[in-house]
């Protein structure tokens, strides 16, 4: 068990609609990180939020958000969704800063869109 | 170009032997962080090993060890004694400085099948 918890493991929905995607770090991680595993375009990088406040982007579409709330857990949130969002979306989380530090991801949430 | 290069796509290894999994890296900053994380058919992502850029020696985790050659930008896993539950894909990735954001970069994996 990493320590990262992700709600839903699975999800169904149907194109066009939106869905939440909920991550709580490891207790005294401050950066929540998140991640999409397609199977064409592999482990591909969202977005990053420190303490609250966005640190980095990645190719994170338009149509995705997220954010990082006072309690430290972060929501993804995907709408208008399109077939080719179904995806395994990780989060990860670690302590800030570099020196030693390493990344838990947590057990994934399974997107399907239908 | 590729930051993380992983050359093979997948690769049998029988019970019990020693695997290496190769691993090439690209990056300008002098300070850097090397990952291995397995990833089994149930999807979890799970964290094997770390490897700073300033760390003189090779970083190892019970069977799990890298090779890190600096020069040559390369961190290979090695597994030793292999067993069947070491049936997965294995991922390198690289997390850069405060400048990438400290996000992590991966290669493209992987497939390890061990045979009994």
């Amino acid at each position: 068990d990493s320590g990262v918890t992700q709600t839903p493991k699975h999800l169904i929905t149907a194109t066009g609609q939106r869905v939440t995607l909920r991550c709580s770090p490891r207790s005294g991680d401050l950066s929540v990180y998140w991640y999409q595993q397609s199977l064409d375009q592999g482990l591909q990088f969202l977005i990053q939020y420190y303490n609250g406040e966005e640190r980095a982007k990645g190719n994170i579409l338009e149509r995705f958000s997220a954010q990082q709330f006072p309690d430290l857990h972060s929501e993804l949130n995907l709408s208008s969704l399109e077939l080719g969002d179904s995806a395994l979306y990780f989060c990860a989380s670690s302590v800030a800063g570099i020196s030693g530090n390493t990344i838990y991801f947590g057990e994934g949430s399974w997107l399907t869109v239908v | 170009a590729q930051k993380i290069t992983q050359t093979q796509p997948g690769m049998f290894v029988q019970e019990k032997e020693a695997v290496t999994l190769d691993c090439t890296y690209d990056t300008s900053d002098q300070s850097y962080g090397l990952f291995w994380y397995k990833q089994p058919s149930s999807g979890e992502m799970i964290f094997l090993i770390y490897q700073g850029s300033y760390d003189e020696q090779n970083a190892t985790e019970g069977r799990y060890s890298l090779n890190f050659q600096k020069a040559r930008k390369s961190a290979n896993l090695v597994i030793s004694a292999s067993q069947l539950g070491d049936s997965a894909m294995y991922f390198c990735a690289m997390r850069e400085g405060q400048a990438a954001g400290n996000k992590l970069t991966f290669g493209g994996g992987t497939r390890v099948l061990v045979k009994p």
